[in-house]
């Protein structure tokens, strides 16, 4: 069964200092992973993908196979990050999204 | 930038009552979804829907719920006889391929059954 797990609902962290959020995937064949964020009374969007591996409002996440890990880090938290995010998986053959619990992220000024 | 747009925002029904939540995609997209999320819970899938017809469904999508894209435009989920565990945030999304990052989410209608 394809599964991500998030296992902090809440994390909260001073402007300026490092953040990570946490993801974990279990996966029988090549995951497709991708972090979605939704900030406060906005839609959920796409934030970043793994197979891009760019950077995106200075967040990156890197896919470790080893650990199956798709953490997704900042060197230093924004308060406009502040937001809910969201570790996903794709399913290429259902075509559909498989969501984790979320990580509501506070940066406190 | 293109959206998504879901109405109502908000609705409020009685258990046994029917409820329609409408949803227009992105106008060239040709791959329809609908999520829901209870409250406090994640994200769930519902069903997809490609070329006029359910392409997946997952196990919540019972009988109680159909799909229809009536026009070119509106894509529609029909709760029927409503239940109270069926109140949650519903979210419509539209791709135009299957890429898991290429999915554009409206803002959702939190269905509220009383």
């Amino acid at each position: 069964a394809q599964r991500v797990t998030q296992p902090e609902k809440l994390l909260s962290v001073f402007k300026g200092a490092p953040v990570e959020l946490k993801c974990n995937y279990s996966y029988s064949g090549s995951p497709e992973l991708f972090w979605y964020v939704q900030y406060s009374r906005q839609r959920l969007q796409l934030l970043l993908r793994h197979i891009s591996r760019e950077s995106i409002k200075g967040f990156t996440a890197d896919l470790n196979k080893g650990e199956t890990s798709f953490h997704l880090k900042k060197p230093f938290a924004q308060e406009e990050d502040s937001a809910m995010y969201y570790c996903v998986s794709y399913r290429a053959g259902a075509n559909n999204l498989f969501f984790g619990t979320g990580t509501r992220l506070t940066v406190i000024p | 930038e293109p959206e998504v747009t879901q109405t109502p925002s908000h609705q409020v029904t009685q258990m046994g009552q029917e409820v329609i939540l409408r949803c227009v995609p992105i106008s060239n997209h040709l791959y329809f979804y609908w999520y829901r999320q209870i409250l406090g819970q994640k994200v769930e899938f519902l069903v997809s829907f490609y070329n006029n017809e359910i392409s997946e469904k997952s196990e919540i999508f019972d009988d109680q719920f159909s799909v229809e894209r009536p026009d070119g435009s509106n894509f529609t989920l029909k709760i029927r006889s409503t239940k109270l565990e069926d109140s949650a945030m519903y979210f419509c999304a539209s791709s135009s391929d299957r890429v898991g990052g290429g999915y554009t989410f409206g803002s959702g209608t939190r269905l509220t059954v009383v």
